[in-house]
């Protein structure tokens, strides 16, 4: 199975802030990397799709990059909405994993 | 708009069978996409259960194949998660959701899920 290693698992920061987290895939998955959005209580929300892609009706202050076994998610500019937990998942091969999470909260 | 409804038990014994649907408004089960499961135990990260196409194509998590089926009813727009065998490991909120084709220029991202169904396994 491809391990995806999220970092930080927790993360800090203000209205206003520029944030970005990182995903690690264990082998190479090309581009077949997305980040989902969880809120408690709520249904996961697709950001980003194919490692940079904004997934329509997602604010462009979310972007992200990367290819091969190194991704980055990055928030311009935090709004209250999007304190959460973030998380990536591979579509490269079966079974499709996700990262363990990174939860962002309110500094 | 795309929407996704989970339903079922939110209690199932352990050795039995947990049975959970998934309803689809906003598109049809027989459209291009696959349809899938994902799984969130208590305090833990999301774990991918399986996709179906069809009901002629699944695929499923090695951890779980001898234990999951994922099937499609056109007559009612929904699919279904049946894992056989429970045991508290299998205590979770589960989600359904609809996964684009894999492919050239497809990426197999999961666009719309359902708000997940807690299921405790539990005597």
């Amino acid at each position: 199975d491809i391990q995806m290693t999220q970092s930080p698992s927790a993360l800090s920061a203000a209205v206003g802030d520029r944030v970005s987290f990182t995903c690690r895939a264990s082998q190479n998955i090309n581009s077949y990397l997305n980040w989902y959005q969880h809120q408690p209580g709520k249904a996961p929300r697709l950001l980003i799709f194919a490692a940079s892609r904004l997934q329509s009706g997602v604010p462009s202050r979310f972007s992200a990059s990367g290819s091969g076994t190194d991704f980055t998610l990055t928030i311009t500019s935090l709004e209250s909405e999007d304190y959460a937990t973030y998380y990536c998942q591979q579509s490269y091969s079966s079974p499709y994993t996700f990262g363990q999470g990174t939860k962002l909260d309110l500094k | 708009q795309v929407l996704l409804q989970e339903s079922g038990p939110g209690l199932v014994k352990p050795s039995e069978t947990l049975s959970l649907t998934c309803t689809v408004s906003g598109d049809s089960v027989s459209s291009a996409y696959y349809w899938g499961w994902i799984r969130q135990p208590p305090g833990k990260g999301l774990e991918w259960i399986g996709v179906v196409w069809h009901d002629v194509n699944s695929y499923y998590n090695p951890s779980l194949e001898s234990r999951v089926s994922i099937s499609i009813d056109t007559s009612t727009n929904q699919f279904s998660l049946r894992l056989r065998s429970v045991t508290a490991a299998d205590t979770a909120v589960y989600y359904c959701a609809r996964r684009h084709q894999l492919g050239i220029g497809q990426w197999g991202q999961f666009d719309y899920w359902g708000q997940g169904i807690l299921v405790a396994v539990s005597s």
